[in-house]
């Protein structure tokens, strides 16, 4: 079973650049959310998604970030503009259902770096 | 906010010690989860708990869910140099589902062989 794919890998960008991250679930899950981890700490919910739906967004700097799930598989993150303090780890993950499963599967992550 | 409070930062074992870490928060808890992070990479499960109590074992890794529900812990017996990592423990709270998880600031592992 393919895991959870995101892209890119890494990205060096200067603040007040743009940048966005890409993301592809397991097949045949559901539910799809992106987390923000900074170093030396734990993952950060920023947004999750119920196949095309929000379901929180709550965390998210929504005047500087913005995710989409158009037609509830794949979704994008993106940043606009970035901050220094934007730097870290973003992590995609999926899950079969978020009211009765918390067995999230996360992909390898974005590194940014915000310069 | 609900907080996981994990301790301890950072071990430094030798290859074949038993390791143990845990978990602890002021709020109760209705899922115990258990992760680990390898560098580059994102949290792999290891254990889930859904009940106070519940002690549950994946091969060397023993995790228990605190009769409190405010607490959590993991023990590694004769650990392996690939189980050098960050463990992460992670919970949800009873109101809410998956939304509400909350991760811990980790423990990482180190292997001496």
């Amino acid at each position: 079973e393919a895991g959870v794919a995101q892209s890119p890998r890494y990205k060096i960008i200067e603040k007040r650049q743009s940048v966005a991250f890409w993301c592809n679930p397991i097949s045949g899950h559901a539910t799809l959310y992106w987390y923000q981890q900074i170093l030396g700490q734990g993952p950060k919910l920023l947004i999750q998604f119920q196949n095309n739906g929000v379901v929180d967004d709550s965390q998210l700097p929504k005047d500087r970030f913005s995710a989409e799930r158009l037609k509830g598989v794949d979704s994008t993150l993106k940043i606009q503009p970035a901050k220094l303090e934007d730097s870290a780890v973003y992590l995609c993950a999926s899950s079969l259902d978020w009211a009765t499963n918390e067995k999230l599967f996360f992909g390898s992550g974005t590194q940014l770096s915000v310069l | 906010g609900q907080q996981l409070n994990q301790s301890p930062q950072s071990m430094f074992i030798q290859e074949g010690e038993d390791v143990s870490m845990n978990c602890t928060s002021s709020s109760i808890f209705n899922t115990w989860l258990w992760y680990k992070q390898d560098p580059g990479e994102g949290p792999v499960l290891l254990i889930a708990l859904y009940k106070a109590g519940e002690l549950t074992s994946n091969g060397r890794l023993t995790a228990q869910f605190g009769i409190t529900r405010k607490d959590s812990f993991l023990n590694i017996s004769a650990s392996i140099p690939s189980d050098v990592g960050i463990y992460f423990c992670a919970a949800t709270p009873p109101q809410g589902g998956s939304e509400k998880l909350v991760f811990g600031k980790g423990t990482k592992l180190t292997v001496n062989p």
